[in-house]
């Protein structure tokens, strides 16, 4: 139990193009996702945190105009990177919990590359 | 503040245990967890502590103190596929989100 699927598994596109993400729980419902960057041999990045219905919460330093989030059901969330440029080439990965004491589970994350 | 702090790399001999350890500073505790991550792939969860003491998971233990801000996780019969970054994280008080530590990179020799 508890998965969670991320697609795409890799973009790669051209700089100003804006690509978006979904992350879905596929056996569960996720009250809550989480969506993070992870740069070569350094730690995750929380980016935001989004409960379905609401808005995102942004951490500080992340631009929310940048990186769109919506999740609109209990079961999926999306991360659209708007106007990706080099510097927004990471790892993405998304993350989703039925319950406050449940463990997060991760997806597969995204690796874009932009050109 | 919030500090989760563990050691940056660790090595040991396949076939031995290594205990990897974990210490915490943060608003609040709502849990520990620990998760395995290999290179170039997204975590994995290994295990939760809310409660003091030792739980055991096969091969692989956790073990937490609350009132010492610590917990350890505890790998037996070292294998080679256990090369891996593990993460330790805390659910803080509003446990609206999940505090990861920096990873301790763990090489495993033959």
């Amino acid at each position: 139990g508890a998965v969670v699927s991320q697609h795409p598994s890799w973009v790669i596109c051209k700089s100003g193009t804006s690509v978006k993400i979904e992350c879905r729980s596929l056996d569960f419902q996720a009250t809550t996702m989480f969506w993070y960057r992870q740069f070569p041999k350094q730690s995750l990045m929380l980016m935001a945190t989004s409960n379905e219905g609401s808005k995102a919460t942004y951490e500080q330093g992340v631009e929310k105009d940048k990186f769109l989030i919506n999740h609109a059901s209990l079961t999926l969330s999306t991360l659209t990177v708007t106007s990706a440029h080099p510097e927004d080439s990471s790892f993405y990965i998304c993350s989703a919990r039925e319950g406050v004491r449940q463990p997060q589970h991760f997806g597969d994350g995204t690796r874009l590359s932009i050109l | 503040g919030q500090n989760i702090d563990q050691p940056t790399e660790m090595t040991a001999t396949e076939g031995a245990i290594v205990q990897i350890n974990c210490t915490y500073q943060t608003s609040g505790f709502n849990g520990l967890f620990w998760y395995q991550q290999h290179a170039g792939e997204a975590p994995t969860f290994l295990s939760y502590n809310v409660l003091d003491g030792l739980e055991e998971k096969g091969r692989f233990s956790s073990f937490l103190s609350r009132s010492k801000g610590y917990s350890y996780l505890l790998l037996k019969e070292l294998q080679m596929k256990d090369s891996a970054s593990y993460l330790c994280a805390v659910s803080t008080s509003s446990a609206s989100k999940i505090i990861f530590g920096s990873g301790t990179r763990l090489s495993i020799r033959p």
